[in-house]
Order: C-alpha cells, then structure tokens, then sequence
C-alpha cells in the first residue's frame, strides 16, 4: 500500500517570508498524481497544487509551488511571501490513476505577523 | 456550482444510536467516498464507491455501512457508534477517470458520548 509521510507536525514563518513542507511518498507506481490541500480553521478542503508524475515540470500556482523529486519520492510545497491567511493544515495526498487517495497526517503552519 | 453537500454538519449523539450522515453531489460523478480525519492520522478512507451499486472497503470500514442506490447519493451509516468513532467525516466525489480533482464536501464533526 502507498504510504504518505510530512515529517513536520508543525512549522512557523514569519509572514512575507519562505517556508518549505516536506512530503515523502512510498509507491512501485510510475503514473500517479501528488496534491496538496489547505485546511484553514473551518476545516474546508482546499486544493493548492497537483502534480502528475509524468511531468518533469514542477507545478507552480502563484505564491505556491512545488519541488517533486520522482526518484527520491519527495513533493515538497514551497510557499513564498507567506500571509496570514496561509494559516492552516496542509495535506500531501496521493493518487493512482482512478484509485484512492492517500494522505500524509498533515504538518500545521502559522503565519506569524 | 459544483458541490457536495453533507448534512448534518454537527451532530452529537449517543453510544448505540443509530445514525446517517448524508452526501450527495450535484456533478454527475461515478467516484464517491467517505474519509475520516483524526488528529495525527491524516484523513482516512472509510469506503468508496466507483458506481451505482458498487462499493467497496477503504482502510478504516469497521463499525460503518455506506449504500449507492443512486449516482449523487452515498450516505454513510453507522449501525451503532461508539465513541472512538468521534471524528470529522469528509465525503468527496470525483470523475473516475484517474488524476481528476476531487471534490470534497465542507465535513461533518461527529461526536459520540
């Protein structure tokens, strides 16, 4: 079974500055796809990023972008000028093609002012 | 707009009362599942279905029942809760084809006494 690690429970960053989550994953897979979701305090599922696996392209969404390492199985989320609506749980979520999704138990990132 | 509704969104109840938490969604999708999400654990998948009629068990099935009698429906059932099944339930829906964004539903926060 595909497992999904966030080695970080917890993490802080003052705002306006750079803070990098950590995701590792564990597949025999080759095709797949790799997420990340937000959950602020009202505990909504927000989507920030995907990947496919097959894409060598790091996926980019505004403040928000990715660094995947298929060989190394990391999906690391970088997020530049941090704001205080950044506060929240990030997800790292894995995907078979037309399978399930699994995720990593999530890291908590506050926004310091 | 694209939604998958749960009801209800809070509910407190007793050990060995029987209840559903309902979910239906209004994009004509094939893929439904329940997750629940517990401190540390991430989200975890209870059950999915992949069509009308078709379901099957995800990583965490014990104590709940779930039905697809029609596409936009998939209530989850719980017989008899406990209260290690405190938690926050998450249904989702997606296109079946693989790699497509999953839709999830604003969750239910159950609690068991």
């Amino acid at each position: 079974a595909q497992t999904v690690t966030q080695s970080q429970p917890e993490m802080s960053v003052q705002e306006a500055e750079t803070v990098t989550l950590s995701c590792t994953y564990d597949t025999s897979e080759n095709n797949y796809y790799l997420f990340w979701y937000k959950q602020p305090p009202s505990r909504q599922m927000i989507l920030v990023i995907r990947q496919e696996a097959y894409k060598q392209q790091n996926a980019t969404e505004n403040r928000f972008s990715v660094n995947f390492q298929k060989a190394a199985k990391s999906f690391s989320l970088k997020i530049s000028d941090s704001q205080l609506g950044d506060t929240a749980m990030y997800f790292c979520a894995f995907m078979k093609w037309a399978n399930d999704m699994r995720f990593g138990a999530g890291t908590r990132l506050t926004v310091k002012p | 707009e694209a939604q998958v509704t749960q009801n209800p969104r809070y509910l407190i109840t007793v050990t060995g009362k029987k209840l559903t938490v309902t979910c239906s969604q209004n994009m004509n999708h094939e893929y439904m599942s329940w997750y629940r999400q517990d401190p540390g654990l991430g989200l975890r998948q209870i059950y999915y279905s992949m069509n009308v009629e078709v379901t099957d068990k995800g990583d965490v099935p014990e104590g709940y029942k779930v039905s697809r009698k029609e596409k936009r429906n998939f209530p989850l059932i719980l017989e008899s809760p406990s209260p290690n099944q405190t938690s926050l339930y998450f249904c989702a829906s997606r296109e079946l084809t693989g790699g497509n964004t999953i839709y999830f539903g604003e969750g239910s926060w159950l609690t068991v006494v």
